[in-house]
């Protein structure tokens, strides 16, 4: 069965520097979210993406992240210049328009701030 | 906006035995989704199952079944014939197109199946 893909699993940072968080949907999908999920803590929606551009995005989204989707198949999560608090699991997921709105996610891509 | 509400941080069941896992909701659509995501220790979301609010027959998916009471906003996870590979966090979930295209997840509930 078709699956998400990310990398890299685990990703080590100096607070300040910029981070891309790579994705790679199911192909015939058209909607891409990024959530997060602080150790311990609930899952969290940051944004989806649909048509080539944002279709929503929560209070955490600030100017920091933002998403791009290069070609046709990459969908990626950038954090300009990442804090501390950033330290988190971070999933990609993916769904088409017709599979009863299932979101299939990716194995994440743990983040962790130094 | 929506909500949802998980009451139990952890449970723990003995093999071979049943248990439910507790969730609300709440909601002003009359068209969204429910679900239950399982999350084991390498924190991988995996799909459990998923019930359409529009549908008034409880889901069920081989040894998991729901109990979705709409009226109490109530979405309940049983598992039956627990195994030591059903350990893991469970999370209760919402969606409704038509308030935005994200899932709402509850604050989870750590299960345990003991041997």
């Amino acid at each position: 069965e078709p699956e998400v893909t990310q990398t890299p699993s685990h990703q080590v940072t100096q607070m300040g520097q910029e981070v891309i968080l790579r994705c790679v949907p199911i192909s015939n999908h058209l909607y891409f979210y990024w959530y997060r999920q602080i150790l311990g803590q609930k899952v969290e929606f940051l944004v989806s993406f649909y048509n080539n551009e944002i279709s929503e995005k929560s209070e955490i989204f600030d100017d920091q992240f933002s998403v791009e989707r290069p070609d046709g198949s990459n969908f990626t999560l950038k954090i300009r210049s990442t804090k501390l608090e950033d330290s988190a699991m971070y999933f990609c997921a993916s769904r088409d328009s017709t599979r009863y709105n299932e979101q299939f996610f990716g194995p994440g891509t743990r983040l962790t701030v130094l | 906006a929506q909500t949802v509400t998980q009451s139990q941080p952890e449970m723990s069941v003995q093999e071979a035995e049943t248990v439910t896992l507790s969730c609300t909701y709440d909601t002003s659509e009359n068209n969204y989704y429910l679900f239950w995501y399982k999350q084991p220790p390498s924190r991988q979301m995996i799909l459990v199952i998923r019930q359409e609010a529009y549908k008034q027959q409880n889901a069920t998916e081989n040894r998991f079944s729901v109990n979705f009471q709409k009226a109490a906003k109530s979405f309940s996870l049983k598992i039956s014939d627990s195994q030591l590979g059903d350990t893991a966090m469970y999370f209760c979930a919402s969606f409704s197109g038509t308030s935005g295209s994200r899932l709402t997840f509850g604050e989870g509930t750590q299960l345990t199946v003991n041997p």
